[in-house]
């Protein structure tokens, strides 16, 4: 069974531009997850998606959001960028809500100059 | 000072013995807790889980143990080889928490030869 993908893996861009970032999650999961892993603060909590629906919000500003499609894969998109948004943005997916077993994907690498 | 990054605690092991990574959590809610293993440039890989109601939980060459007196979690890995070399996070998640993971700042596992 193939493993949760995210493209693109990396990505360049410069301050005030958007960007959206996609994950599939494993075949059969249904809910995904979105982190931010940043040198500085680490790995933090974006956002839950189970069908369809934004289950469980981190603290991050309004410039961060995201979505999820019927067939459960997710895209998360940042406006407005700031240099402080570089940093590697992890999906994660599992079966169902609720304290399941989250598998992660590679990753997207952003790069905000 | 304005912080550059996350201070890594790094354990040094020589291949062939047991390690084991010391996690102390805060939130007395938390009851599923998880270890991931990251390697450079990939995502989370998860190692093992554990809930509340248990103390102990084996896995292959893996043991996970929880105190919950004391808020604290710990992963040894038996007969460590050059592969486990990884920074290791411990995770927890409360019940009602869905599947919003607070990690730990991670620790550097260093397999000497």
């Amino acid at each position: 069974k193939a493993g949760v993908t995210q493209t693109p893996r990396y990505l360049i861009k410069t301050r005030g531009q958007q960007v959206t970032l996609s994950c599939s999650p494993i075949s059969g999961h249904r809910s995904v997850s979105w982190y931010q892993q940043t040198p500085g603060q680490g790995l933090q909590f974006l956002f839950e998606y189970f069908s369809e629906t934004q289950r469980n919000k981190g603290n991050f500003p309004g410039r961060f959001s995201g979505r999820q499609f019927s067939n459960s894969r997710s895209e998360m998109n940042v406006s407005t960028l700031e240099l402080g948004d570089s940093a590697l943005y992890l999906c994660a997916s599992s079966v169902g809500q609720g304290q399941q077993t989250q598998y992660f994907g590679p990753g997207t690498r952003l790069l905000v100059l | 000072g304005e912080s550059v990054g996350l201070h890594l605690p790094t354990l040094s092991v020589q291949e062939g013995d047991n390690s084991i990574i010391n996690c102390a959590y805060s939130n007395s809610a938390s009851d599923y807790f998880i270890w991931y293993k990251q390697e450079s440039g990939k995502g989370p890989q998860f190692i093992i889980d554990i809930r509340s109601n248990m103390d102990k939980r084996q896995g292959q060459r893996v043991t996970v143990l929880l105190n919950k007196t004391v808020k604290h979690l710990s992963l040894q890995i038996a007969a460590t080889q050059p592969g486990d070399s990884a920074v290791y996070f411990c995770a927890e998640t409360p019940s009602g928490g869905g599947n919003k993971l607070t990690f730990g700042t991670g620790t550097q596992l260093k397999v000497e030869l």
